[in-house]
Parts: C-alpha cells; sequence; structure tokens
C-alpha cells in the first residue's frame, strides 16, 4: 500500500519558538493532504486541510497563523507551528489520500519546554 | 456534519474471547466508515473500511464489522482475541469522495486483552 512519512518523529523546543513538521507521500501523489493533532489518550482531531497549489482550509477554532501550512509540491506538505508554546504540546500526524483511502504517517511528538 | 460515538473508552476480555466494539455514527449522507487501530507512539492502520459495497466488512487480523444503516452502527468484532489485539482502536466516518476526505474519529476504545 501507499506510504506516508513524517519528519521529525520526535521534537523538544523552547517555548517562543517555532518548528516545521514534514509529511511526505512516498510513492504516490497527493493534492490533498490533512494534517491532525492528538492529545494524550485522545482522539485525533483534524486540524486543517493541505491543498497543493493553493491557502490550506483550516477547522473551526484552529488559529491559522499559528499553525502555518505550506503544500509545496505533490508529494510534500509542511505543517509549521509558530512561537510554540506549551499547551502545542501533541502529538501531530498527517495522512493523504489515495484511491479512496488514507494513509496515515506515523506522526510527530512535539513537546515545548 | 457527522460524527462518531464509540461506546466504552476501554474494553477488557481474556485472551480467546470475543472482541466487540461498538461504533455509532451520523452523517447527513451516506458515510464511509473506517475502523484504525494505533499502537502507542505510532501512527494509524486501516483494519477495514466500508464503502457502500458490502455490509459485512472483513479486515486485517481476523477483524471484521457490519454495516447497520437502521440502526447506524458499525461495530467491529474478532471471534478470538490475541495479546497482540492489545491497542486503541478508532472508528471513524468520512461523509464524501469515497473517503478521500478529512475524516471524523471517535473518542477510540482501549482495548485490553487478559491473559
Amino acid at each position: 500500500g501507499a506510504v506516508v512519512s513524517q519528519h521529525p518523529s520526535r521534537v523538544i523546543c523552547k517555548s517562543g519558538t517555532s518548528v516545521k513538521i514534514e509529511c511526505r507521500s512516498l510513492d504516490f501523489q497527493a493534492t490533498t493532504m490533512f494534517w491532525y493533532r492528538q492529545f494524550p489518550k485522545q482522539s485525533l482531531m483534524l486540524m486543517a486541510t493541505s491543498n497543493e497549489g493553493s491557502k490550506a482550509t483550516y477547522e473551526q477554532g484552529v488559529e491559522k497563523d499559528k499553525f502555518l501550512i505550506n503544500h509545496a509540491s505533490l508529494t510534500l506538505s509542511t505543517l509549521t507551528v509558530t512561537s510554540a508554546h506549551p499547551e502545542d504540546s501533541s502529538f501531530y500526524i498527517c495522512s493523504a489520500p489515495s484511491l479512496s483511502e488514507q494513509y496515515f504517517g506515523p506522526g510527530t511528538r512535539l513537546t515545548v519546554t | 456534519a457527522q460524527s462518531v460515538t464509540q461506546l466504552g473508552s476501554h474494553v477488557s476480555v481474556s485472551e480467546g474471547a470475543l472482541v466487540l466494539l461498538r461504533c455509532n455514527y451520523s452523517s447527513s449522507v451516506p458515510p464511509y466508515l473506517f475502523w484504525y487501530v494505533q499502537y502507542p507512539n505510532q501512527g494509524l492502520q486501516l483494519l477495514l473500511k466500508y464503502t457502500s459495497a458490502a455490509t459485512l466488512v472483513k479486515g486485517i487480523n481476523g477483524f471484521e464489522a457490519e454495516f447497520k444503516k437502521s440502526e447506524t452502527s458499525f461495530h467491529l468484532t474478532k471471534p478470538s482475541a490475541h495479546m497482540s489485539d492489545a491497542a486503541e482502536y478508532f472508528c471513524a466516518v468520512s461523509a464524501g469522495r469515497g473517503g478521500a476526505d478529512g475524516l471524523t474519529f471517535g473518542k477510540g476504545t482501549h482495548l485490553i486483552i487478559q491473559p
């Protein structure tokens, strides 16, 4: 099946700094990718839809200026958490659809100290 | 709009016993339904999906689920639990494009297997 990778798998940053997370579709092209956030022992919440060549679509309540999404190519979407704070610490997961199925990346654990 | 309700945040069964994880959904359009499994600190793995074909869907690792429109349910079952089945299970719904849209997830059910 299709493979989606994320980098880094874990990142620790200081409060106030920015962190970039990459999501790549390794063997297929994806004009759309999705970003989810998962708090400990909770479900995944859709944050935004990343669209290749156009602006991302954010879910209600998600700050677009804080979570910058760039879909630079048909295989790469990036999520930048700007001016990170401890409450941004979470597990971030991306997915990409292929042939009516969503393929999920392994996730990125962000810890803001 | 769609939503998913998973009854029971934790389910404990004995090894070899039947596994039943419950999922009810609401959707304003015919839904696409999914079950995913997540192991600690890992991404999600698709167990099975319903996309308006057969109502009984067979997935990987011996799991299956039955779509019941009258009950708006999509419960996940496995006849005989194995220790390796211990994980978090998520039911999810997508409203359109054959599952190519963003998914709405239930809160998850933590499956515990007792030896």
